[in-house]
């Protein structure tokens, strides 16, 4: 596709149940982020990929939270037994090169995450 | 403690003035800071990078200045358009990923 992909644009989940967010980089894209927007906030970092290689997780708010990019293109962030916390828009970006690098970052349009 | 600080409150301003957004940033020495547009409900969109060895950055309507000094980061856009409303985020890239901070939503009145 022309950009990157997001899905499911709305999300509402009962507190305790598990969901998955699905993003769909750039095709040839190496870098892919998942960040997370609180309202009225700027993005957190929660994770970084280089081709299928989680090279930085430190972001992710606990180990209910988990991601992956098995094949080196699609992404899937999975969080277990959501929280009211949790809600918030997950935003993927993907870039050419190997990190942010001097490129842009190009983002979905975010997934909104409700949890009741 | 690191910190990027933009100004929360909301700029409003009349069309046809020079809107100016300002990013201070904290205990960070990035090689680069760009600058984002988010709509509501949208993906921040990406403007301009200036990389730590540049004083100015301009594109059509856009400037950006960066001094590494002041650790700071100004923002112009000339000649506003109500259509240029929408929150600005700047970036810092200390290393591989980007950084940013909580953004200025600006107000263009026609």
């Amino acid at each position: 596709g022309a950009g990157v992909s997001q899905s499911p644009r709305y999300k509402v989940a009962k507190r305790g149940q598990d969901v998955a967010l699905r993003c769909d980089p750039i095709s040839g894209h190496v870098s892919l982020f998942w960040y997370q927007q609180a309202l009225g906030q700027g993005p957190e970092f929660l994770t970084y990929f280089q081709n299928e290689a989680q090279l930085d997780k430190s972001g992710l708010p606990s180990d209910r939270f988990f991601a992956e990019r098995p094949e080196g293109s699609v992404s899937t962030l999975k969080i277990q037994r959501t929280q009211q916390e949790d809600s918030a828009v997950y935003l993927c970006a993907s870039s050419l090169g190997q990190g942010s690098g001097t490129g842009e970052l190009f983002f979905g349009e975010g997934s909104r995450l409700t949890v009741l | 403690s690191q910190k990027i600080e933009q100004n929360s409150e909301a700029l409003n301003i009349q069309e046809g003035k020079t809107a100016t957004l300002t990013c201070n940033y904290t205990n960070y020495s990035p090689a680069y800071l760009q600058w984002y547009r988010q709509d509501p409900g949208r993906g921040p969109v990406f403007l301009l990078l200036i990389r730590e060895n540049e004083k100015e950055k301009r594109k059509e309507r856009l400037k950006v200045t960066f001094d590494t000094t002041l650790k700071q980061s100004l923002f112009h856009i000339t000649a506003s358009q109500p259509a240029d409303s929408a929150t600005y985020l700047c970036a810092l890239i200390p290393s591989y990923k980007l950084i940013f901070g909580s953004g200025t939503r600006l107000l263009v009145r026609p």
